[in-house]
């Protein structure tokens, strides 16, 4: 079966410092792979996503970047981050091809920007 | 991308009671209608799912309609249970992604 990690759960940090999430997924092969931000009281909003290793969509301007360095590695990450950069930070996969619909998310990253 | 309106944005309910959240979107050519239900701290998952061929999908206490003229489709619980306290999110495929709704938070009382 498939699992996926999310880490860390939580994060606090100061405004101006770097970021690095990582998210891996277990048990299948090239899956896309997703990167959401959920505000609170809010729906999720798509901020990047990968079909393939190297290969990163960005769905909206801002602070972020992604990365997928291997196969089922996902990684966001910040230089500098913002305070609006607050929020709770969900990885997603899906199954390679037509039945991509599907989304698995992971746990969550709630982070905190102070 | 896909506008998907998710209405309401709250709903207390009595144990036992029903309950019904609603979803509006504005692309005709959608055809795939995930609800995904997220618990405190948790991601997402998704619960029940219906594509644009079928009308109605069932899966035990839970159910949804799709209306593709109107453009809307519905999520239905019966006999709600205190763990069907949650999140809601409707979802809509568009050039392959999902567009969220709002969300829905559904609390069952005792």
């Amino acid at each position: 079966s498939q699992t996926i990690h999310q880490w860390p759960a939580t994060l606090v940090q100061p405004v101006g410092s770097p970021l690095s999430l990582e998210c891996t997924v277990e048990g299948t092969s090239n899956p896309n792979l997703y990167w959401y931000r959920q505000a609170a009281g809010r729906g999720l909003q798509l901020l990047f996503y990968s079909v393939g290793i190297g290969q990163i969509s960005s769905e909206v301007p801002q602070n972020l970047s992604a990365s997928r360095p291997q196969d089922r590695q996902f990684i966001l990450s910040s230089k500098k981050l913002l305070l609006s950069d607050s929020g709770f930070y969900l990885c997603a996969w899906s199954f390679d091809g037509a039945t991509n619909e599907k989304l698995f998310f992971g746990s969550g990253t709630q982070l905190s920007v102070l | 991308g896909e506008n998907v309106e998710q209405h309401p944005s709250t709903l207390s309910v009595q144990e036992g009671d029903s309950a019904v959240i609603k979803c509006t979107y504005s692309d005709s050519a959608s055809n795939y209608f995930p609800w995904y239900k997220q618990e405190l701290g948790k991601g997402p998952q998704l619960i029940i799912d219906i594509r644009s061929n079928v009308g109605e999908k069932k899966d035990q206490r839970i159910a949804v309609t799709l209306n593709k003229t109107a453009k809307h489709f519905s999520l239905h619980i019966t006999e709600t249970q205190p763990e069907d306290s949650a999140v809601y999110f409707c979802a809509v495929i568009n050039d392959y992604k999902l567009s969220f709704g709002a969300g829905t938070t559904v609390t069952v009382r005792a």
